[in-house]
């Protein structure tokens, strides 16, 4: 079957580094996107890998593995704005989505 | 970058009564747009792939006579929640793809509306 496993929630300090990993199960990939979802509001785009390696997009970083099934998101110099839920999500061979539950990050001061 | 706009953003209505929410790529043209629903606390959850010009391919478990999708147009798809009932609240999110953006093969970067939130008393 198709599966997304993602930490449930993460805490981190303000102005550190903080990495949420995601692995992933898919019937064919298309690429694994990262999205950034405020409490009560629509998700946001923040990245797509479909190659190997690391995407660096400012404080923003994402890494794919496709032979580990493996991606990360990097969050640098972390805001108290940052605190949000990170959904990852893998296109599978339909371009269907495959959505992760998503990581809720609290930052603290 | 790509916008997609959604409408309403909030809706309150009458059990029994129809809700319409428009999805509307303001600057490409969407061959494809994806509808959500979440419930508080879970994830997303795929409910349909509207098609310009065909009919929408539903999920399953997803009532198609209850949730209506019109892809009328290249920019523009509509959900229309007939007879809501007060289980049917939830929020309600869009999705596009920017086939222009596409880095290989025809994989666009999806873009998102601001979502729906539907209260049905």
């Amino acid at each position: 079957g198709q599966n997304i496993d993602q930490p449930t929630e993460m805490t981190a300090t303000e102005g550190a580094i903080v990495q949420i990993n995601c692995t992933y199960q898919t019937s064919g990939f298309n690429g694994l996107f990262w999205y950034q979802q405020h409490a009560g509001e629509a998700p946001t785009f923040l990245s797509y890998n479909v190659l190997d390696g690391l995407e660096e997009k400012g404080r923003f970083s994402s890494f794919l593995s496709r032979s580990k099934g493996y991606s990360y998101l990097l969050l640098k110099e972390l805001q108290m704005k940052d605190s949000a839920s990170y959904l990852c999500a893998a296109m599978d061979s339909n371009y269907q989505l495959i959505w992760g539950a998503g990581t809720k990050l609290i930052i603290k001061p | 970058g790509a916008v997609v706009s959604q409408h309403p953003s909030w809706v309150i209505c009458k059990s029994g009564t129809s809700v319409k929410i428009e999805c509307r790529s303001l600057d490409f043209q969407a061959t494809t747009m994806f509808w959500y629903r979440q419930f508080p606390k879970q994830s997303l959850m795929l409910m349909a792939t509207s098609n310009e010009g065909s009919k929408a391919t539903y999920e399953q478990g997803v009532e198609k006579d209850k949730f209506l999708i019109n892809h009328a147009s290249l920019t523009l798809s509509t959900l229309t929640v007939t007879s809501a009932h007060p289980e049917d609240s939830s929020f309600y999110i869009c999705s596009a793809r920017d086939m222009g953006l596409a880095g290989g093969g025809d994989t666009g970067e999806l873009f998102f509306g601001e979502g729906s939130r539907l209260t049905v008393l």
